[in-house]
Parts: C-alpha cells; sequence; structure tokens
C-alpha cells in the first residue's frame, strides 16, 4: 500500500499479558523501524529491520520484547509479560533505503497500548 | 551520538502571522534533518528535510526551513500561520553517514498553537 498501516488502533492489556502490534509497511520499502513514544512525547527508537533481517536493535529491551518482519505477512512487535511502563504508542515506519534520496521514514498511524 | 533539541514547549501565533518553531542539532557528521508534524491521535506527517543542496527547503502545507551549519539549527518557518496549523512538531536527526545507526533521533516537541 501507499501508506504505513499498524494495527490494532488501541489495545489494552492487564499487568503481566502479553501484547502483539502489527505493522505492515509501505510496498517496496525495504527497512522497517519501530519506535516508542512515552509520555511528554519522547520518542525511543527499538529495532530497525532490512526486509526479515534484523538490522539494529540497540533499542529493544531485550528479556520481554521480541519482533520480526516475515516475507509476505505484517511484521510484529510483540511484549511479553507487559509492564505498566510499556504503556505508550508504538508507531512503525517505513524507508525505501538509508541511502540519500531514499532515506525519508514514512510513519503509520500509531498503536496505543495501555497496561493496567 | 545525536541529539536534538527544541527549546520551546509551545509556541502561540495569531493567525495570518508569520511563525517559527526552532530546532537545534548535533551529529558527529553531516546531518540529514527532517520536520514531521503530529495532529492529536494520529501518527507523524513528514512535512520536509535537508539532506544537502540549498539550505532553504520548502515542503508540505506551505512550509519551509532553513539549514543554518554554523549554527547547528533547522528552524521551521511559515510565512502566515493557519488555523489549522496548529499541532505538535518534530525535529528529527539522523547522521549521514550512519555512524552508529540509521535510527532517527527525535526533538521533544513543540506545541503550534495558532490563535484566531
Amino acid at each position: 500500500g501507499e501508506e504505513v498501516a499498524q494495527t490494532p488502533k488501541h489495545l489494552v492489556r492487564g499487568e503481566g499479558q502479553k501484547a502483539k502490534l502489527y505493522c505492515a509497511p509501505i510496498k517496496g520499502h525495504s527497512y522497517v523501524f519501530w519506535y516508542q513514544q512515552v509520555l511528554k512525547n519522547e520518542f525511543k527508537f527499538l529495532i530497525s529491520f532490512q526486509n526479515e533481517n534484523v538490522f539494529d536493535e540497540t533499542g529493544m529491551p531485550k528479556e520481554r520484547f521480541s519482533a520480526k518482519c516475515l516475507p509476505n505477512s505484517p511484521c510484529s512487535l510483540e511484549i511479553q509479560a507487559t509492564k505498566l511502563e510499556d504503556s505508550a504508542v508504538y508507531f512503525c515506519a517505513s524507508s525505501l533505503h538509508l541511502k540519500r534520496g531514499q532515506e525519508t521514514q514514512y510513519f503509520g498511524p500509531g498503536t496505543r497500548l495501555l497496561v493496567l | 551520538a545525536q541529539s536534538v533539541a527544541q527549546p520551546e514547549d509551545q509556541v502561540n501565533v495569531a493567525e495570518g502571522n508569520p511563525l517559527t518553531v526552532k530546532c537545534t542539532y548535533s551529529v558527529s557528521g553531516n546531518p540529514y534533518l527532517f520536520w514531521y508534524v503530529q495532529y492529536p491521535n494520529r501518527g507523524l506527517q513528514f512535512l520536509l528535510k535537508y539532506i544537502t543542496g540549498d539550505n532553504l527547503v520548502k515542503g508540505s502545507y506551505g512550509f519551509e526551513a532553513e539549514f543554518n551549519k554554523s549554527q547547528t539549527s533547522f528552524h521551521l518557518k511559515k510565512p502566515s500561520a493557519l488555523v489549522s496549523d496548529s499541532a505538535l512538531y518534530f525535529c528529527a536527526v539522523r547522521d549521514y553517514s550512519g555512524a552508529g545507526s540509521y535510527q532517527l533521533t527525535f526533538g521533544k516537541g513543540t506545541k503550534l498553537s495558532v490563535i484566531p
């Protein structure tokens, strides 16, 4: 598609439950990025993919967070055993490439996760 | 490490007046600079970017931004503000070389309110 799609729009989980978020990048884009927007609008980078390969996972809390981008499937971000502090808006972005002229990241509408 | 500062949490401007939203950055190499806008409960929309070339870049909805290397700034401007411009604006930077990562680093956002 022409836009980054994210589902669901809203997700409510009890503390300790699992949460799974999905992202369909723009068709033809090779790179996918996940960001977390927390209180006071701060963005935190989580992970990026080059096609189905992890490109950079330096922002991922590895104990509970995992992500995948499989061929012919939406990318996913999964949080095992959610905690209250995981409450945030999770944005997915995609870019055609990383090199000049193709580097713009286009963002989806986000998934708002509320952990109670 | 790369960083972005948006010194104003909020900017108020009267409709029809020029507006400026400030941004300064820090990167180890040459910067790729971006402005995004976020409307309430919506995702980030790309406005414009500076990659190379002319220091004055023009983007969507009549916005423009001026890259100033000596002052490490990339201020967003519009000659005549509209009420519909009221939103949250984010400046973001990426190191051209990708040193360390190709992720975007965002400022904390500036809330723009255009008063009728």
